[in-house]
């Protein structure tokens, strides 16, 4: 069975340049998680879909941030326009709706982006 | 605000020791508490979980200890190898969330 799968696995933008990262989560799991970690920092809650709805988007930083999942399957998360303290890991998660909590989730190997 | 922490950032072992990697927690409503083993270049790999009415729970040489009374938490890797250097994340979830809060993160490193 497929992971969660992430593209692209890197990418260089200049500040003010659009990045749209794709994330692909594992078949059948309705709820899917956008996290981001900056260097040497916590892994940080963007937002929380469960199929194509958006439960919580608490975590996103500020409106040059937009994530999708149209349809209920694969989500984009673009930032637009970009800036230096956007740079770090982008991890895409999911997982099976299940209990209020115990719900295991499972991550891809994240997006890198650096912005110059 | 409630957060979820680590005591310390870096951790260095020599292969064959037992590694312990620490966790203070401070949402008291948290019931379910998850390691995650992220290795350079990855994203975080689940390891093990825990429910607040447990207080151990073994794994494939891991086990985690879960002390309510304190908010603690602690992952106990036995026998380390090279190939468990890694950073290592607690996560909790709080009670009816779906969402795990991460911590910074202990970065265990393993000589041979």
């Amino acid at each position: 069975e497929a992971g969660v799968t992430q593209f692209p696995s890197h990418s260089v933008i200049e500040k003010g340049q659009t990045v749209t990262l794709r994330c692909d989560p594992i078949s059948g799991h309705d709820n899917l998680y956008w996290y981001r970690r900056v260097m040497g920092k916590e892994i940080k809650f963007l937002l929380h879909f469960v199929k194509e709805s958006k439960q919580d988007e608490s975590g996103m930083p500020n409106n040059r941030f937009l994530a999708e999942r149209t349809g209920g399957t694969y989500s984009t998360l673009k930032v637009q326009p970009a800036e230096l303290e956007d740079s770090g890991v982008y991890f895409c998660a999911s997982s099976q709706l299940g209990p209020p909590s115990g719900n295991t989730i499972y991550f891809g190997e994240g997006s890198w982006l650096t912005v110059v | 605000g409630e957060s979820v922490g680590l005591h310390l950032p870096t951790l260095s072992v020599q292969e064959g020791d037992n590694s312990i990697i620490n966790c203070a927690y401070s949402n008291s409503a948290s019931d379910y508490f998850i390691w995650y083993k992220q290795e350079s270049g990855k994203g975080p790999q689940f390891i093990i979980d825990i429910r607040s009415n447990m207080d151990k729970r073994q794994g494939q040489r891991v086990t985690v200890l879960l002390n309510k009374t304190v908010k603690h938490l602690s992952l106990q890797i036995a026998a380390t190898q090279p190939g468990d250097s890694a950073v290592y994340f607690c996560a909790e979830n709080p009670g009816g969330s779906y969402i795990p809060t991460f911590g910074r993160g202990t970065s265990l490193i393993v000589h041979p």
